[in-house]
């Protein structure tokens, strides 16, 4: 059973347009949600995060939304540039403390296209 | 320069053959983790430690043993019982067991001759 889904497995944006990549959780017992980048062949990236009492995290061109009731996050990068194109795991942390482990999705294929 | 290394960055096992994947960081940090990524997966938590001398299994620790014996090192052992151990193995970080965000190494993947 997923508790996290990106359910998305691409998407393809035109550079200096807006990226948006999506992501639901089940799980009501997680209290912080990170966005992570990933290269083939190399380890995840952190790009941002967002803990259950905000509804939205900006750092530069990268803006997280938490909808707590939807159970529904979003990343959105704007302006889209080249770089961006990588997978991108949505990923979030149970309430509780422990350092137990993230859940993760299973990634969307962002695609800048010039 | 601090950070997560992982080597080696590409490893080749035997039918029944045991092998050892280092994790190393210099971060001081408490937390480490190893996940495991398949083609077209998420991440999957295979074992985690919380402090020296501890560690817990997570979602997929069957075939796979781990030591936490120094705080910057967390090996892990994927044993003749794994049978399936090609996948992509990632080690992570984080700074104490409250401190949801891990910091990951570069990865190595593993396959099977």
């Amino acid at each position: 059973d997923q508790q996290v889904k990106q359910n998305s497995p691409s998407l393809s944006v035109q550079e200096g347009r807006i990226s948006i990549l999506n992501c639901d959780y089940t799980n009501s017992m997680f209290d912080y949600f990170l966005w992570y980048k990933k290269y083939p062949a190399e380890g995840p990236t952190f790009l941002i995060s967002i803990s259950s009492i905000k509804d939205k995290n900006e750092d530069g061109r990268f803006t997280v939304f938490l909808n707590k009731s939807a159970k529904h996050l979003s990343l959105h990068i704007v302006p889209s540039q080249p770089g961006d194109s990588a997978v991108y795991f949505c990923a979030a942390r149970k309430s509780g403390g422990g350092a137990d482990g993230l859940t993760f999705g299973k990634g969307t294929h962002l695609i800048i296209q010039p | 320069d601090g950070g997560i290394t992982q080597s080696p960055k590409y490893l080749f096992r035997k039918e029944g053959q045991n092998v050892t994947l280092s994790c190393e960081q210099n971060l001081n940090h408490d937390a480490m983790y190893w996940y495991r990524q398949d083609p077209g997966q998420g991440l999957r938590l295979i074992y985690y430690s919380q402090i020296v001398n501890d560690f817990q299994k997570g979602d997929i620790a069957e075939g796979y043993s781990v030591s936490r014996e120094k705080k910057e090192s967390f090996p892990l052992t994927v044993t003749s019982a794994q049978k399936n151990p090609t996948a992509f193995y990632l080690c992570a970080s984080s700074r104490d067991r409250d401190w949801g965000t891990q910091y990951f190494g570069p990865g190595t993947r593993l396959l099977v001759l």
